[in-house]
């Protein structure tokens, strides 16, 4: 099955822009791959961020994005801000085995 | 207010098992794919197992393929994992979560329960 692969963590600077990808083992990431995002914060379940690429919930704040860039997914954040400190996971779609495979998360360190 | 309570988890030994619930509130559970995830202590998150709305298609990751089974009581809103010839390895948090057929996968998620498998 798919090997989804993230950055296993990333620092940035309150303010700061950063973005996190996510790449599969079977070639570029496409829309095909229905890109997910979620964050999760110690002792919290996961939330949902982004779905389907670079759509938003309602919930997500608006310095959150999600984009195709060099044949990954990626999500970026703008204006970081110190409670955006959480793991990241990418969820993309393996249709030729009909499930979900999550990326490794990227641990994000808000310095 | 939407809503998913997992039950269930414990201490098992190896080989033994366990039946995991969900019940769910605040939205019409019949018309939503629900998904089961796992995180092992310290690790990151697995997808484990997802059914469609009227039980009639169900996918599983490989490694429990053949041990869980995934099922739902649409008249009860409840979802559940059977899971059998439980190993260490599948020790964990496990997550249900519901799919929202407007948007995305894993939109609302539950708190989780703790599953151990030691002897």
């Amino acid at each position: 099955q798919t090997v989804v692969t993230q950055e296993p963590s990333l620092t940035v600077s309150p303010g700061g822009t950063v973005t996190l990808t996510c790449s599969s083992s079977t070639g570029a990431v496409t829309s095909g791959n229905w890109p997910n995002w979620f964050q999760q914060k110690p002792g919290q379940a996961p939330r949902a961020l982004i779905y389907t690429t670079s759509n938003n919930y309602y919930w997500t704040p608006a310095r959150f994005s999600g984009s195709l860039l060099g044949g990954k997914a990626a999500l970026t954040l703008s204006g970081v801000q110190p409670e955006d400190e959480a793991d990241y996971y990418c969820l993309l779609y393996d249709g030729g085995a009909h499930i979900w495979v999550f990326g490794g998360g990227t641990k994000l360190t808000v310095l | 207010e939407v809503q998913l309570v997992e039950s269930g988890g414990g201490v098992v030994q190896p080989g033994g098992s366990l039946r995991l619930s969900c019940a769910a509130s605040g939205f019409t559970f019949s018309r939503n794919w629900m998904t089961w995830v796992r995180q092992a202590p310290g690790k990151g998150l697995e997808w484990v197992a997802n059914i469609k709305q009227d039980g009639s298609e169900k996918w599983y990751v490989d490694s429990v393929k053949g041990r869980f089974a995934i099922s739902r009581d649409n008249a009860q809103n409840s979802l559940y994992l059977q899971m059998n010839s439980l190993r260490a390895d599948d020790t964990a948090v496990y997550y249900c979560a519901r799919d929202d057929p407007a948007a995305g996968p894993l939109d609302v998620w539950g708190q989780g329960t703790t599953v151990t498998v030691s002897s």
